[in-house]
């Protein structure tokens, strides 16, 4: 069956940095573009990051631009999230979410990433 | 950025009752070359991922019960539960993906038993 594993996800001091990984199974992984979408504690859903299928396209929102970099690699079925100069807006819990197409059509559980000093 | 706005914020329903959220989109969400609205809907219930209910505004996802249907078309959209189950306590959140850079979702609803 599908499925997306979240990992990486702590405790962090603003200013640092933090790499999330999202495994990926029960499906053809370099078939799908793959997105971040992150929910801050009893807030909704904000998109973050979308890398197309083969990693030649990556797309940020205005607020993670310059700061944090979407990658894959096709060989591990694995996408990951490199998130830098974290501030204790960026806490929240991270998804990794299939494309399929335009909408999210599976979701993983999600790692949690907390700010703070 | 397209502003999607649900209303109303908060729901309470009576078990077997309809259930009815809408969902209204800053610009239209409609491909006139395909005529298709851009929209999903999905539903999170508590502790849990978001879920894949409706695509193209009135698809239903897969093994999603039929009491669950969407519809609407341009700019305003609607989420109709039938008759309301236990089980469909949740936040429902719309979002389109006709303009995906940034990809936008509603604020979210969150449906209760009355």
């Amino acid at each position: 069956q599908v499925q997306l594993v979240e990992s990486g996800g702590g405790v962090v001091q603003p200013g640092r940095s933090l790499r999330l990984s999202c495994a990926a199974s029960g499906f053809i992984f370099t078939d799908y573009t793959i997105h971040w979408v992150r929910q801050a504690p009893r807030k909704g859903l904000e998109w973050v990051a979308v890398i197309s299928y083969d990693g030649s396209n990556k797309y940020y929102a205005d607020s993670v631009k310059g700061r944090f970099t979407i990658s894959r690699d096709n060989s591990k079925n694995t996408l990951f999230l490199q998130m830098n100069s974290l501030s204790t807006e960026d806490t929240a819990v991270y998804y990794c979410a299939r494309e399929s197409p335009y909408y999210f059509d599976f979701w993983g559980q999600g790692t949690l990433v907390t700010v703070s000093s | 950025d397209i502003v999607m706005t649900q209303s109303p914020d908060s729901l309470a329903v009576s078990l077997g009752e309809r259930a009815t959220i809408n969902c209204k989109s800053s610009q239209s969400v409609l491909y006139s070359s395909n005529n298709k609205n851009y929209l999903a809907w999905y539903q999170q219930k508590a502790g849990q991922p978001p879920k894949l209910l409706i695509y193209w505004a009135s698809t239903r996802e897969s093994g999603v019960p039929d009491r669950f249907s969407g519809s609407g078309s341009g700019t305003d959209f609607t989420l109709t539960i039938s008759s309301l189950q236990a089980e469909d306590v949740a936040v429902y959140y719309c979002q389109q993906y006709y303009d995906t850079l940034p990809y936008t979702f509603g604020q979210g609803t969150k449906l209760e038993i009355k």
